[in-house]
């Protein structure tokens, strides 16, 4: 069955630290992978795609097909930053993303 | 362009009854897809519409339906309601039913059942 995991529910760190957040997938076949943001009282909308291979905002993320893992990376964590991070993918007939259960992000000042 | 809008924000219903909910999806896109948010979790696929048909369905009962309109615009409905029937339920556009295009999601109706 195809499944995102994203096991961090939380993850709080300072301003100007370092940010991983992890994402884990399981799929039969080659996966598109994204990463959606919800800032507080906002919508949610795209971060980012695997297939862009862009950087936004300062993050980035690599897809591992070895690991089955789509980590969200950024060298030096902001407040703004803050907010509910979801990994999502698509399977093979396009269109339906399956969302993980999201990491929400506490930067601190 | 005001991008996807969902009416209505709010809404409280009894159980065993009746709702509909309502998308208007970006301008120049012709998909949409519904998902369902319970508290503290990812958004759960329900279904997706292209050319007024159903495309694609998650695994959600058939007291989920929906509809699409020639102007692009959905609707869900949602028949015999259930208390585990309350969440978010966002709607989300696209330009095209492909994985690959961005979705741009509404707001969200906020389902209360009781």
């Amino acid at each position: 069955a195809q499944r995102v995991t994203q096991p961090e529910k939380l993850l709080s760190v300072f301003k100007g630290a370092p940010v991983e957040l992890k994402c884990n997938y399981s799929y039969s076949g080659s996966p598109e992978l994204f990463w959606y943001v919800q800032y507080s009282r906002q919508r949610l909308q795209l971060l980012l795609r695997h297939i862009s291979r862009e950087s936004i905002k300062g993050f980035t993320a690599d897809l591992n097909k070895g690991e089955t893992s789509f980590h969200l990376k950024k060298p030096f964590a902001q407040e703004e930053d803050s907010a509910m991070y979801y990994c999502a993918l698509t399977d093979n007939q396009g269109g339906k993303l399956i969302f993980g259960q999201g990491t929400e992000l506490s930067v601190k000042p | 362009d005001a991008g996807v809008t969902q009416s209505p924000t709010h809404l409280i219903k009894t159980r065993g009854q009746q709702v509909t909910l309502r998308c208007s999806p970006k301008s120049g896109h012709d998909t949409v897809s519904w998902y369902q948010q319970a508290l503290g979790q990812g958004p759960q696929f329900i279904f997706q519409y292209y050319e007024e048909e159903e495309r694609q369905r998650g695994n959600f009962p058939d007291r989920f339906s929906g509809h699409q309109f020639p102007n692009y615009s959905s609707e869900l409905n949602v028949n015999a309601l259930l208390l585990g029937d309350s969440a978010l339920y966002l709607c989300a556009s696209s330009p095209d039913y492909r994985g690959s295009y961005e979705q741009y999601f509404g707001p969200g109706t906020r389902l209360t059942v009781t």
